[in-house]
């Protein structure tokens, strides 16, 4: 069984850094991209970063771009999202999400999100 | 950059069928995309992949009474013998390299 757990939310202050976390575990999770999507508090998903299976590609969207940084440790079967400079729009409920295909597809599985909320 | 729109709302009654749609941009109209359910305060769940040529994969367990199909630009999930519980936001999602790209969801009431 596919599972995914995300960990690390809480609250920051603006300017602040945080470390999310996702364990992943029932499949094989070197072969496949993974990604970090967003929800903002009533609002819809927005995608966040994408890495490659192997690591050696990641991307980002625009929004976060200079202060997002997305990894991944295959040996532990670990992905995660470093963030930094965060600002009171980047409050919301962290999934990741694994990739259907070892390369760019869509999304097959989510973990149950992590809370981040960036308040003074 | 690819484009997905979705109707904010939709309703049916309890027993009925609900076909809900998803338009790409019409520079993308041959792209597949995936359908996500999210009930009330639960993360999303992946429901099933539609091509162009309207097949589609099914994710684990998603029920026989969720189906796809594509029509030109539109992708549409169809959900038949409604329950209360599929009463969620639905989100259609697309993906390039480096890219995934989501639809501002339909948000389906069960009457």
């Amino acid at each position: 069984e596919v599972q995914l757990l995300e960990s690390g939310g809480g609250l920051v202050q603006p300017g602040g850094s945080l470390r999310l976390s996702c364990a992943a575990s029932g499949f094989s999770f070197s072969n496949y991209a993974m990604s970090w999507v967003r929800q903002a508090p009533g609002k819809g998903l927005e995608w966040v970063s994408v890495i490659s299976d192997s690591g050696s590609s990641t991307y980002n969207a625009d929004s976060v771009k200079g202060r997002f940084t997305i990894s991944r440790d295959n040996s532990e079967n670990m992905l995660y999202l470093q963030m930094s400079s965060l600002r009171a729009e980047d409050t919301a409920i962290y999934y990741c999400a694994k990739d259907g295909s070892g390369s760019y597809s869509h999304l097959d599985y989510w973990g149950q999100g992590t809370l981040l909320t960036v308040s003074s | 950059q690819v484009v997905l729109t979705q109707s904010p709302s939709a309703s049916a009654s309890l027993g009925a069928s609900v076909k809900l749609t998803c338009t790409l941009s019409s520079r993308h109209n041959n792209y597949a995309i995936a359908w996500h359910q999210q009930q009330p305060e639960k993360g999303p769940r992946y429901l099933m992949k539609v091509n162009s040529g309207g097949d589609h994969i099914k994710g684990d367990g998603i029920p026989d009474r969720f189906s796809g199909s594509s029509s030109g630009a539109e992708r549409y999930l169809t959900i038949s013998s409604l329950q209360s519980e599929d009463e969620a936001d639905y989100y259609c999602q697309t993906w390039g390299t480096g890219i995934q790209v989501f639809g501002g969801g339909t948000k389906l009431t069960v009457l």
